[in-house]
C-alpha cells in the first residue's frame, strides 16, 4: 500500500537557521498536504499543493511538490522560537496518509 | 461557529470496556473522519464518512465502529478496548470529500489498561 516517508524525524536549530523537512511516497500522489501540530495540540493546515513541480510560499515557509508528484518539501527560512512544533506531510491518492512528522525545536 | 469539537478530552478504561468517542462539527462539512496518533508513527485514519449515512474503512479500522446518522456528528466507538487501542483521537472534518483544509478537533486522550 502506499507509504509516506518523512525526514528527519527531529531537528534541532539556533534560532535564526534554516530548516528543512523532506517527504516522499512509494506512489505517486494526486496532492500533498501539509500540517502543522504544537505540543500538546492538534494538527493546523498549512497548505496544500496539487501540480507538478508546484512552489508556494507563506512568509518564511517555502513548499515544493515534486515533478514525479512523489516528493515534497517544506522550508522555513531564519526559524523563530514561534516555530517549534512538528510539521507533518499528508499524500492524497486514494486516501490520506500522513508522514511520521518532523520534530522542529529552536533555541532561542 | 466551535469548529471541530470532541469530547472527553481524557479517558481512562479497562481491557474489554467499550466507549464512545465524540465528534461534532458546526460547519456543514460533508466529509468527517477520525485519525489515531501514537508516537513517531504520524496520524493514520481509522474511519471516514463523505456524507450522512455513508461511512468506510481507513488504513487501521480494526476494533472500530462509526455511523453517520447526521452531518454534524460522527462518533467512533470502541467494541472492547485493547492496550494497543492507547492513543491520542483525533476527529477531522472537510467541506468536500476532495482532498481540501481539513480542521482537527482539540483530540480525546484514551488510556487503556
Amino acid at each position: 500500500g502506499q507509504q509516506v516517508m518523512q525526514i528527519p524525524q527531529y531537528q534541532h536549530v539556533q534560532e535564526g537557521e534554516d530548516f528543512t523537512t523532506y517527504c516522499n511516497s512509494s506512489t505517486t500522489l494526486s496532492n500533498i498536504q501539509w500540517y502543522k501540530q504544537r505540543p500538546g495540540g492538534h494538527p493546523v493546515f498549512l497548505i496544500q499543493l496539487v501540480k507538478s513541480g508546484e512552489v508556494k510560499k507563506q512568509k518564511r515557509l517555502t513548499f515544493q511538490f515534486g515533478e514525479a508528484k512523489k516528493n515534497s518539501s517544506l522550508h522555513i527560512t531564519a526559524t523563530q522560537t514561534t516555530d517549534v512544533g512538528t510539521y507533518f506531510c499528508a499524500g492524497h491518492n486514494n486516501d490520506m496518509r500522513f508522514g511520521a512528522g518532523t520534530r522542529l525545536t529552536v533555541k532561542p | 461557529n466551535a469548529g471541530v469539537t470532541q469530547t472527553p478530552k481524557f479517558q481512562v478504561l479497562k481491557t474489554g470496556q467499550s466507549m464512545t468517542l465524540q465528534c461534532a462539527q458546526d460547519m456543514n462539512h460533508e466529509y468527517m473522519s477520525w485519525y489515531r496518533q501514537d508516537p513517531g508513527m504520524g496520524l493514520r485514519l481509522i474511519h471516514y464518512s463523505v456524507g450522512a449515512g455513508i461511512t468506510d474503512q481507513g488504513e487501521v479500522p480494526n476494533g472500530y465502529n462509526v455511523s453517520r446518522s447526521t452531518t454534524e456528528d460522527f462518533p467512533l466507538r470502541l467494541l472492547s478496548a485493547a492496550p494497543s487501542q492507547t492513543s491520542v483521537y483525533f476527529c477531522a472534518s472537510s467541506a468536500t470529500a476532495r482532498p481540501e483544509t481539513q480542521y482537527f478537533g482539540p483530540g480525546t486522550r484514551l488510556l487503556v489498561l
